[in-house]
């Protein structure tokens, strides 16, 4: 199983609210990120957690908070986001063996949030 | 410091035509690439990859690339695409850096296939 879900596939929400996206996966991997991609760019990387930890924070603004409760989930809280953070939120997840580049990534198919 | 430079932001080509989807990379370590695809309203697949070995990659759909350390590059090619190929196309350079992976994507090509 090289799968990685994603939920909800779409999100609308203002500016008040406070939301979550979730990731999951069951392939053993212990590394998992989180992307941003704005239309017609490509992903950005925003965190990435490793064995539970998190390991890298991209100077992301503190309305994203990233939270792993165990080695198989990931989750994004989401509080008073503002309409450019509008964008596809992609979960990839890889082995992680001590940060190899050779390493592959698999993603999610991401959820699509609108802010209003 | 590592990048990926893709010219092409969109390549048209009609149905059963080669395809040729440009890629040069900037790296000062090992060079690691990747190519993913990403269909309308979907996630990225891993499309192929080259990490050492032999020059030229394989897919399991019909894509190839080689990599070039003389020109820098890891272009993506298919001697006859179909409609279902029609997606985005990132082209990408992993690295390690402060012990964990990252991947640079570059700014992607859209490959439209025409009946």
């Amino acid at each position: 199983d090289t799968e990685v879900t994603q939920t909800p596939k779409h999100l609308v929400m203002g500016m008040t609210n406070k939301k979550s996206l979730k990731c999951e996966q069951h392939m053993g991997h212990r590394a998992m990120y989180w992307y941003k991609q704005k239309a017609k760019k490509p992903p950005e990387l925003m965190f990435v957690y490793s064995y539970e930890k998190l390991s890298i924070n991209e100077s992301v603004p503190s309305r994203f908070s990233p939270e792993c409760p165990n080695s198989s989930l990931l989750n994004l809280h989401l509080h008073a986001l503002q309409p450019e953070d509008s964008a596809l939120y992609l979960c990839a997840s890889s082995q992680d063996r001590f940060g190899l580049a050779t390493e592959t990534q698999y993603f999610g198919p991401g959820t699509r949030l609108l802010v209003l | 410091a590592q990048s990926v430079t893709q010219l092409d932001s969109q390549v048209p080509v009609f149905e059963e035509a080669p395809v040729e989807l440009r890629c040069n990379y900037s790296s000062s370590v090992s060079v690691y690439l990747f190519w993913y695809v990403q269909y309308p309203n979907q996630g990225l697949q891993l499309l192929l990859k080259y990490l050492s070995g032999s020059t030229l990659v394989e897919s399991i759909n019909g894509f190839e690339a080689e990599f070039n350390k003389s020109q820098t590059s890891f272009h993506l090619r298919k001697p006859s695409v179909h409609i279902s190929d029609t997606a985005e196309y990132f082209c990408a350079v992993s690295g390690n850096s402060g012990g964990y992976q990252k991947v640079t994507f570059g700014t992607g090509t859209k490959l439209q296939v025409i009946p």
